[in-house]
């Protein structure tokens, strides 16, 4: 059974451009959530999505928005990128009503 | 607020010691609680979860837990490390209700070195 896959594994973006992540969930799994891993604030919850519709959302600012696809896969989107938006990109997928969450390898991003 | 403490946040070991690695949570019901595996630059593992039920836990990779309510811990532990193991561990409660996934809370994390 194929595990989360997260594509690209690694971008590197201009300050003030965007960018979409993409994660593809565990056959089945139909929840999905995203999270972001910094040094410094380390692993931070950005949203959740389930039968397409946000459930669950962190701390950040709009900049930050996602989706999710009727087949369960989901994109997150930042725009207007900032420099301390570099990170790991963490995506995690889970059985509605299991709270135990499989992750993805991430996507490294990186703001110059 | 939910919060999960590591109060560790580098460990060495010689390998074949035993290793505890500790975790304080806060949370206001009964917590779903988990401990994830980080390699450089990889994605997360689950080693193993606490949800109910029996307070000794078994994971992958030879590691257990013990989920402890009155000390709010869930420790982790393994009676003999291997080499391998050195990797970067977090523990983290899930948040969620209804059965929701919800936000899981992590720790800060605590990298394990192991010395030959």
């Amino acid at each position: 059974k194929a595990g989360v896959t997260q594509t690209p594994r690694y971008l590197i973006k201009t300050r003030g451009q965007q960018v979409t992540l993409s994660c593809s969930p565990i056959s089945g799994h139909r929840s999905v959530s995203w999270y972001q891993q910094t040094p410094g604030q380390g692993l931070q919850f950005l949203f959740e999505y389930f039968s397409e519709t946000q459930r669950n959302k962190g701390n950040f600012p709009g900049r930050f928005s996602g989706r999710q696809f009727s087949n369960s896969r989901s994109e997150m989107n930042v725009s207007t990128l900032e420099l301390g938006d570099s990170a790991l990109y963490l995506c995690a997928s889970s059985l509605r009503g299991f709270p135990e969450a499989f992750f993805g390898q991430g996507t490294r991003l990186t703001v110059v | 607020a939910q919060s999960v403490t590591q109060p560790d946040i580098h460990i060495t070991v010689s390998e074949g010691a035993s290793l505890e690695l500790r975790c304080n949570y806060s949370y206001g019901a009964t917590p779903y609680l988990f401990w994830y595996v980080q390699s450089p630059g990889q994605g997360l593992q689950l080693l193993l979860k606490y949800f109910s039920g029996d307070t000794l836990v078994q994971g992958i990779k030879g590691f257990e837990a013990e989920f402890k309510r009155s000390q709010s811990s869930f420790n982790l532990r393994k009676p003999s490390v291997h080499w391998s193991d050195a990797a970067e561990y977090f523990c983290a409660v899930g948040a969620g209700s209804g059965g929701s996934q919800g936000n899981l809370i992590f720790g800060k994390g605590t990298k394990l070195s192991v010395k030959p």
